[in-house]
């Protein structure tokens, strides 16, 4: 079945230490979306790639960044986590970009210690 | 500005029983609706959604919403509730902005007792 795959399903990383979440797709969609998701609340989306384009949300921390090697993969990677940034990561993919339907991954629950 | 708002952020059915989650959104033009659930520690599952065409629209899981443009809501309603039902129910509305991303509510958090 075409999906969307995140790993790992549970990240635990110290305070200030690097990490590297990873999105895969099957679904060969044009856009890839980053949302942060913490307790309780709606998901908020960080930033997306359009293709090739990176499209950054005026809000979202320096701290985090992605990278996009080729349209099957998108990595989320933070570079100083701190404890506010203890949440679930949703991957999410679409056809195209202007509110295209959404597939979303099982998500990524991140622990900082 | 954009917005969308779920009244209701905790709600109790009996199974069996009949649901309606409510949502409400502010947006300039007719927008694109959507209905997404989220189980415990999983990611979204698309359950429906609105582009255009019918207003009545029906989903997975035997759940069906409706657009109402005069009222500005988009409700999510499902005749007999199971005990799988329970979960958080989320409505979004879009395109926003020059990215066209989705605007999310707050959730519903639904509980069925047995």
């Amino acid at each position: 079945d075409a999906m969307v795959i995140q790993n790992p399903r549970y990240q635990v990383t110290q305070f200030g230490k690097p990490v590297t979440l990873s999105c895969s797709q099957t679904l060969n969609h044009n856009v890839m979306y980053w949302y942060q998701q913490k307790s309780s609340q709606a998901p908020k989306l960080l930033f997306h790639y359009y293709d090739k384009d990176f499209n950054n949300e005026a809000d979202t921390p320096d701290n985090f960044q992605s990278r996009r090697p080729n349209t099957s993969f998108c990595f989320l990677d933070i570079r100083s986590p701190g404890l506010g940034d203890a949440a679930m990561y949703l991957c999410a993919t679409s056809i195209n970009p202007l509110a295209d339907t959404q597939y979303f991954g099982p998500g990524t629950r991140l622990t900082v210690l | 500005a954009q917005s969308v708002t779920q009244p209701d952020i905790h709600i109790t059915v009996s199974e069996g029983a009949s649901l309606e989650l409510r949502c409400n959104y502010s947006y300039g033009a007719t927008p694109y609706l959507f209905w997404y659930v989220q189980s415990p520690g999983q990611g979204l599952q698309l359950l429906l959604k609105y582009f255009s065409g019918d207003t009545l629209v029906q989903g997975i899981k035997g759940f069906e919403a409706e657009f109402k443009r005069s009222q500005s809501s988009f409700n999510l309603r499902k005749p007999s509730v199971h005990w799988s039902d329970a979960a958080e129910y989320f409505c979004a509305v879009g395109p926003s902005g020059n990215t066209g991303k989705l605007i999310f509510g707050q959730g519903t958090t639904l509980q069925v007792k047995p």
